[in-house]
């Protein structure tokens, strides 16, 4: 089975522009969960999407938004771009409906940074 | 709320070693917990995961045993090789969500 896919890889960004990643999860997986991950900050939530609908939102301002499609592919985009959202974006697919036993696997990250 | 915490890092050890990073956490309920592994440059990868109250995980000569009473789940391995150099996170889940530690770094040296 393929792994997580996420593209692209690496994005360069200016202040004040917005940006799409994109994940495609492991098939079969309808679950999607989008993360950050920085030096300062470590890992943190953004949002896990199942069958098309956001289940689950961290704290993060409303410019970080995501979508997900009917064959569960999934979209992030953040508008007006700071420089403190640089980071690594880290997608993660499960085959977990949900409850305690959320096994989750990860893409290998798009790589934005913004100047 | 539910947390995690790990070793400060980084942690040096010569190859064959026996290695040890702690993690303990804080959770109403009870949560899965995780050991996840990322090389550089790489996402996270699953190295075990424990689902209940005394479960040892195990995977690649990794292990790590659910400890309810201790809050705890630490890493082990008998001998580490230099190819284990990376960063660990430990992770529980919560709300359809994973909680993470804020990492520990390994360097083997041969």
């Amino acid at each position: 089975k393929a792994g997580v896919t996420q593209t692209p890889r690496y994005l360069i960004k200016t202040r004040g522009q917005q940006v799409t990643l994109s994940c495609s999860p492991i098939s079969g997986h309808r679950s999607v969960s989008w993360y950050q991950q920085t030096p300062g900050q470590g890992l943190q939530f953004l949002f896990e999407y199942f069958s098309e609908t956001q289940r689950n939102k961290g704290n993060f301002p409303g410019r970080f938004s995501g979508r997900q499609f009917s064959n569960s592919r999934s979209e992030m985009n953040v508008s007006t771009l700071e420089l403190g959202d640089s980071a690594l974006y880290l997608c993660a697919s499960s085959s977990s409906t949900s409850g305690s036993t959320y096994e989750q696997y990860f893409g290998p990250g798009t790589r934005l940074t913004v100047t | 709320g539910n947390s995690v915490t790990q070793m400060e890092g980084p942690v040096t050890l010569s190859e064959e070693a026996f290695l040890t990073i702690n993690c303990t956490y804080t959770a109403t309920g009870y949560p899965s917990l995780f050991w996840y592994v990322q090389y550089p440059g790489e996402g996270l990868q699953l190295l075990l995961k424990a689902t209940k109250a005394d479960d040892k995980g195990s995977n690649k000569g990794f292990e790590a045993t659910y400890r309810k009473e201790t809050t705890s789940f630490h890493l082990e391995k008998g001998s580490v090789q230099v190819s284990d150099s990376a960063v660990y996170f430990c992770a529980l889940s919560s709300t359809d969500k994973l909680i993470f530690g804020t990492g520990t770094r390994l360097q083997v040296f041969p």
